[in-house]
């Protein structure tokens, strides 16, 4: 069975601290991950996924993620906090085959906070 | 921004009634999905469609009914509400072609059952 592990529920940086978010996975088969971001009162939104092609996987808003197959971790990193990255962050692993093609495996989400 | 809707966006009904939300796309994506979030849980799956008239369960599937009918459409139904589905449910769509796509979710509907 598939499982996401995100360390740490809540994380407070200073604004311009590096971020980092951590995410493990257990997987039977390959991977594919992925990072979402979710801001108070919405939906869900992709910041970045591997799919194989590359370990280092660049996203949107200057976040970016390193595939690790033998520590099994896909780490969320961007470099420079900004106010504006407060919200909640999820790691989700996807499995694919047969008709549960796609289904994707949540971590439990970390907070993220930026102190001025 | 992927054309997810859901219906309604709020609700507050009575331990016991029926209850159905609705999740419409207009992308034409083969699959979608219903997840509920609570705290310390992430969201987790409770039921899934791979295409009209195809559903299966997620993982916490008890107390919840699907039916797809169209592409486009999505229904969840609590056939007896209770107080532990009180939840932000989301619905999600993906193409899945080739290999796991990305999955776009709608705006969640905040469901309280008291």
């Amino acid at each position: 069975a598939q499982s996401v592990t995100q360390l740490g529920s809540h994380v407070s940086v200073s604004e311009g601290a590096l971020v980092l978010l951590r995410c493990n996975y257990s997987s039977s088969v390959p991977p594919y991950l992925f990072w979402y971001v979710q801001y108070p009162n919405q939906g869900l939104q992709l910041l970045l996924k591997y799919t194989s092609a590359a370990t280092l996987v660049k996203g949107i808003n200057g976040f970016e993620a390193e595939f690790k197959k033998s520590e099994t971790s896909f780490h969320l990193t961007k470099p420079s906090a900004h106010m504006s990255d407060a919200a909640e962050y999820f790691c989700a692993l996807a499995t694919a085959g047969g008709t549960s093609y796609g289904k994707l495996t949540f971590g439990q989400g970390t907070i993220l906070t930026v102190h001025p | 921004d992927a054309g997810i809707t859901q219906s309604p966006r709020h609700k507050v009904t009575e331990t016991g009634t029926p209850v159905t939300l609705r999740c419409h796309q207009t992308e034409n994506h083969r699959y979608m999905y219903w997840y509920r979030q609570d705290p310390g849980h992430g969201l987790r799956l409770i039921h899934y469609s791979y295409g009209v008239k195809d559903t299966d369960k997620g993982e916490v599937s008890d107390g919840y009914s699907v039916s797809r009918s169209k592409t486009e459409d999505f229904l969840l139904t609590l056939e007896s509400a209770t107080s532990s589905q009180t939840s932000v449910y989301f619905c999600a769509i993906s193409k899945n072609t080739g290999t796991p796509d990305e999955q776009y979710f709608g705006p969640g509907t905040r469901l309280t059952v008291t």
